[in-house]
């Protein structure tokens, strides 16, 4: 796959440490989403970013903060995560932030918080 | 009222079958419906989209239904192969805001 690259794969963080997603986009897309998908429900949106400026922040709490340098990276940094935070984190791109925008996700970043 | 309620939330099917994943909404405002697929490992991709002009779309094997009055739409999948196993969300939007997804549909089509 080589449209959006997700780096770790996986991650087992404990509640005390930060860590960072990464996101990468070879599309030439200028939009780019966080989404959270948890097991047997559906997938949230977390943040919105449009050539590099964040658009969106659907009530995200502040323990996750996002990270935009330019519009084929996005970053997603975790700190004093709780369990419940345990999930799938997607990175999707898109060419614009139009509502009916085609999504482009990556395979995700499998979290563990212990 | 943002809400989408997928059903069933797992199907099995033999091959050459017909799957069928149902989706109702109660927004009215909700004017694009698409259906994303998700194989395991991997991210949710695009399958096939419908607006409300029109009743059903086909794309190969795969078709949209949409029933406006009765707020529901569904995904059939003709001739069911076991490559078709994956996760499927419906999904919708209203106009100027962002997608609703359900709940998915986890398919397995044996052999």
């Amino acid at each position: 796959e080589t449209g959006v690259t997700q780096t770790p794969r996986h991650l087992v963080m404990g509640m005390t440490n930060k860590k960072s997603l990464k996101c990468e986009q070879h599309l030439g897309h200028n939009a780019m989403y966080w989404y959270k998908q948890s097991a047997k429900k559906p997938l949230e949106l977390m943040f919105v970013y449009n050539f590099k400026e964040q658009t969106e922040n659907n009530s995200v709490p502040s323990r996750f903060s996002p990270e935009c340098p330019n519009s084929s990276h996005l970053f997603l940094h975790l700190h004093t995560l709780q369990p419940e935070d345990s999930a799938l984190y997607l990175c999707a791109s898109s060419l614009g932030t139009g509502f009916n925008e085609k999504l482009f996700f990556g395979s995700g970043t499998q979290l563990s918080v212990l | 009222q943002q809400q989408v309620k997928q059903s069933p939330q797992s199907l099995i099917v033999q091959k050459g079958g017909i799957s069928i994943i149902n989706c109702a909404y109660e927004n009215t405002a909700f004017d694009y419906f698409p259906w994303y697929q998700q194989f395991p490992g991997k991210g949710p991709a695009l399958l096939i989209a419908i607006r409300p002009d029109v009743s059903e779309k086909k794309e190969g094997r795969f078709t949209i239904s949409f029933n406006k009055s009765a707020k529901q739409f569904s995904l059939h999948i003709m001739d069911s192969q076991p490559g078709d196993s994956a996760t499927y969300f419906c999904a919708a939007s209203p106009s100027g805001s962002r997608l609703t997804f359900g709940e998915g549909t986890q398919l397995t089509v044996n052999p």
